[in-house]
């Protein structure tokens, strides 16, 4: 199984910046592609399906682009409650790889 | 409300087998493919295998087919997961998840708060 390669591993932010994860899959995935926040202690969260729909409740400072292989998740205006670890997941065929995780923090 | 309750988890020893249960609520359980997902301490989730709505239909990832084997059973709103030969690197937190949509590979909509399955001797 080829990777998702996911960038960075870890990032630290100020309140109200502007972060964007990258994500890049060993095909291309038609953008059949999702994003989760994880937080510690608690299950993932479905944030973004289709490489760019917003899940119903999920905050619009949230929001995914990309096409092809290249996909990103941007934060607009970074909140303390988004400290977590986001993953992509790619969901085009099996196996559903996620990709390894980048870690936001707060500076 | 929709949700899903992992079971099944705990301390096993090496070479040993375990079946872990998933029970769901407030949706129609046979509309719906399912996963399990799991998470080793201080790393990534990683996709381990789904089953279709009837339960006719298993995909799994390649490192794992040989010994976990997914099944559901519609009547009691369960899906499973049985893992075989257990080694220190199946230790893990085991997610169970629902497949958005009505097709076998999507986005994962709902999941369980996780158990925990901890092998050692």
């Amino acid at each position: 199984d080829i990777p998702m390669t996911q960038s960075p591993v870890s990032l630290s932010a100020s309140a109200g910046d502007r972060v964007t994860i990258s994500c890049r899959a060993p095909h291309i995935l038609n953008g059949r592609l999702a994003w989760y926040q994880h937080k510690s202690g608690e299950p993932p969260k479905l944030l973004i399906y289709s490489a760019s729909s917003l899940r119903s409740g999920v905050p619009s400072r949230f929001s995914g682009s990309g096409s092809g292989t290249d996909y990103n998740l941007t934060i607009n205006g970074l909140q303390p409650e988004d400290v977590a670890t986001y993953f992509c997941q790619k969901y085009n065929v099996g196996p559903m790889t996620f990709g390894q995780g980048t870690k936001v923090d707060l500076k | 409300e929709v949700q899903l309750l992992e079971s099944g988890g705990g301390f096993v020893q090496p070479g040993e087998s375990v079946t872990l249960s998933c029970v769901g609520s407030g949706f129609i359980y046979s509309n719906f493919a399912m996963s399990w997902v799991r998470q080793a301490p201080g790393k990534g989730l990683e996709w381990i295998s789904s089953v279709s709505g009837s339960g006719g239909s298993t995909y799994y990832v390649d490192s794992m087919k040989a010994r976990f084997t997914i099944s559901r059973n519609n009547s009691a709103n369960t899906v499973f997961l049985q893992l075989d030969t257990l080694t220190a690197e199946d230790t893990a937190t085991y997610y169970c998840a629902r497949v958005a949509g009505r097709r076998v590979f999507y986005a994962l909509d709902v999941w369980g708060r996780g158990t925990s399955l901890t092998v050692a001797s």
